[in-house]
């Protein structure tokens, strides 16, 4: 199984600025994923992120709030823009090993982000 | 939208006690089932996959079973632990393995002492 090692672990930031988180990989993976979970509610997809070309985002998350870089197959990053209170939410990578042992995900153990 | 429901959404046993959780997920395009185990601080861990209807896994004292038909799983404890205690996710994944996984809400299960 991949090991993930995602970082910050937790962070406080202020209305309005911007944090990136890293997510970085023990191996070569193609799909890799980043959700979110609000308080009380599912873990919910962001953004797959592709590697060398634009991640695919669903519906009601767009690139401009949460740009993704993944510059090669270890490597990605989310960085949450202009936050506000709303964005305070568990923010977990994840990745997929396709084909093998019916494409489990394997996660990272999370970002905990609280906005004042 | 697909939509996984989880109950109870908590739970709080006597160590040693037996207990179950249910996940209901939509029957039409069902591919897989997944069940994790997530602790607080830690790496949400994979539990369970299942794909069959009928399906039956076990992993130590937890164990699962699938009814793809009526769109439903359970989750097992036996003899719970304190160790056990964790939040319970289950995702569901339709038509096919490239659709993203659908997560339930989850059951905060907490075993006392």
């Amino acid at each position: 199984s991949a090991v993930i090692s995602q970082k910050p672990s937790r962070d406080i930031c202020q209305r309005g600025t911007s944090l990136t988180i890293q997510c970085q990989v023990d191996s070569q993976v193609t799909m890799m994923f980043w959700y979110r979970q609000q308080p009380g509610q599912s873990l919910t997809l962001i953004a797959t992120a592709n590697q060398g070309s634009e991640a695919t985002y669903e519906s009601g998350f767009v690139i401009d709030k949460f740009p993704i870089s993944r510059p090669n197959l270890t490597f990605s990053t989310l960085t949450v823009s202009n936050m506000s209170p709303e964005d305070s939410s568990i923010y977990l990578c994840s990745v997929e090993e396709a084909g093998v042992a019916k494409n489990i995900q394997y996660f990272g153990a999370g970002t905990r982000l609280s906005v004042l | 939208i697909l939509n996984v429901e989880q109950s109870p959404q908590s739970l709080h046993v006597q160590e040693g006690d037996s207990t179950n959780f249910t996940c209901s997920f939509p029957s039409s395009n069902f591919y897989a089932l997944h069940w994790y185990r997530w602790e607080t601080a830690k790496s949400p861990e994979a539990l369970f996959v299942m794909t069959l209807n009928g399906d039956e896994k076990k992993k130590g004292r937890i164990s699962a079973t699938l009814n793809t038909k009526e769109g439903y799983s359970y989750l097992y404890i036996k003899g719970s632990q304190p160790e056990d205690s964790a939040t319970y996710l289950c995702a569901s994944r339709h038509s096919g393995g490239n659709t993203p996984l659908v997560f339930g809400k989850g059951t905060r299960l907490s075993v006392i002492a």
